[in-house]
């Protein structure tokens, strides 16, 4: 198993941009989360999703939208790229509800950098 | 302000002797704990998890102790290497369990002298 796959590792944006980070796990988990994380800090919960079709926000959902037509795929999409969101970004994926020894399974990120 | 915090932001260890990295949260409605280790340029690795109605898992070189009465959490590692040289979190869900992510702390970054 992959477990869960970031894409891409790295970019550059100018400002105003836009683009989608994906995120694909092939573990057949029905939860998926985004997160982001900035120098020297943990991180933070931008958007989760509990299942197809569904999706919620976390604590910094703003400027960030998200998606969820299969179990597999959770991209997240910037609309206009600003400073603030330069950050590197994790995709992570659970197969339950926070159980012990069923934690949340990370990808590699995703480091943005906008300019 | 952060709910999950660490007391050190560096941790300095001889190889081969025994590490403890402290966490404390403030959310007493918290019920799952969770540490991770993070390597440079690689996400979040699970190390071990917790419930609120255990005091103390283990599992491989590895100890987590939760004390609910006063809200901290610790990770023991045992006979440390130098591969065990990371950033480690703690983690906590804060909505008893609830599918809505978790809140992570500042890390503490140990650093493992020869």
């Amino acid at each position: 198993n992959a477990g869960v796959t970031q894409t891409p590792k790295f970019r550059i944006l100018k400002i105003g941009q836009s683009m989608t980070l994906q995120c694909t796990q092939d573990m057949n988990h029905n939860y998926m989360y985004w997160y982001r994380q900035d120098p020297g800090m943990g991180l933070k919960l931008i958007y989760y999703s509990v299942g197809a079709g569904i999706t919620d926000k976390g604590e910094v959902p703003n400027g960030y939208n998200v998606s969820r037509s299969t179990t597999e795929d959770f991209p997240l999409r910037l609309e206009l790229a600003a400073p603030s969101q330069t950050s590197v970004y994790f995709c992570a994926s659970s197969s339950l509800q926070q159980v012990v020894g069923q934690p949340q399974h990370f990808g590699d990120g995703t480091r943005l950098s906008i300019l | 302000g952060e709910s999950v915090g660490l007391h050190l932001p560096t941790l300095s260890v001889q190889e081969g002797d025994n590490s403890i990295i402290n966490c404390a949260y403030s959310n007493s409605a918290s019920d799952y704990f969770i540490w991770y280790k993070q390597e440079s340029g690689k996400g979040p690795q699970f190390i071990i998890d917790i419930r609120s109605n255990m005091d103390k898992r283990q599992g491989q070189r590895v100890t987590v102790l939760l004390n609910k009465t006063v809200k901290h959490l610790s990770l023991q590692i045992a006979a440390t290497q130098p591969g065990d040289s990371a950033v480690y979190f703690c983690a906590e869900n804060m909505a008893g369990g609830g599918a809505d992510g978790l809140t992570f702390g500042k890390g503490t970054h140990l650093i493992i002298q020869p």
